[in-house]
């Protein structure tokens, strides 16, 4: 079945700098895929997400980029700010899989102010 | 359109109790998934519902734990015989129909079992 590992486990950076978050995933059936940002005591909340039909999507300081040869996609957060301190998870579906998601572990995500 | 809706936020059981949580998906989804988070970790996915079915209950321990989603009515996910290790958030996430593959997630209802 299908396997999503999730890197770092923890990132800390500073305020303004740019953090970058990547998964891998085993199943090349797979073709969607989303972050979920997650604050202290909140729920996971969708904050980005592509289909396996595009290679790079964007919404303002955020984007996610999917390299379907490699099996990888990432998160990429520019000019951080404090606000984006959370847990991020990735995760990954497939039609014939009913659409669950198979989640990476998460990345804690530190801003230092 | 309200979102997920999960009650009860916080329940208290002790050890050998029964604890029932719900979840009303949003309004037109017929996908319900529960989900349990420990401390400082990731999701744990156990089990994914549709109306009056379960679909995947991979995640859910054979003993103790059972889901269903009826007709009418919310999701239920109980907890017989309740122990210590059983503390922890629980979320549920609901989806709509078959085709479309994001979850909404609900606040958690935080189970602790003393």
């Amino acid at each position: 079945g299908e396997n999503v590992e999730q890197h770092p486990s923890t990132l800390s950076v500073q305020e303004g700098d740019s953090a970058v978050i990547k998964c891998t995933y085993s199943d090349s059936a797979s073709n969607y895929f989303p972050w979920y940002k997650q604050e202290l005591g909140k729920r996971p909340q969708l904050i980005i997400d592509i289909r396996s039909n595009v290679g790079e999507k964007k919404d303002q300081r955020i984007a996610v980029t999917l390299n379907k040869t490699a099996k990888h996609f990432s998160l990429h957060i520019t000019e951080t700010q404090p606000e984006d301190s959370a847990v991020y998870f990735c995760a990954a579906s497939k039609v014939d899989s009913n659409y669950q998601l198979i989640w990476g572990a998460g990345t804690k995500l530190i801003i230092k102010p | 359109n309200a979102g997920v809706m999960q009650n009860p936020r916080h329940l208290v059981r002790r050890r050998g109790q029964e604890a029932r949580l719900r979840c009303s998906p949003m309004k037109g989804h017929s996908h319900v998934y529960w989900y349990r988070q420990l401390p400082e970790e990731g999701l744990k996915f156990m089990v994914y519902l549709q109306k009056e079915n379960i679909i995947d209950e991979s995640g859910m321990p054979k003993e103790r734990f059972s889901a269903e989603f009826p007709k009418e009515g919310p999701s239920i996910l109980r907890i017989q015989q309740v122990v210590r290790g059983d503390s922890a958030a629980y979320f549920c996430a609901s989806s709509p129909l078959q085709g479309q593959n994001e979850q909404y997630f609900g606040p958690g209802t935080r189970l602790t079992v003393t």
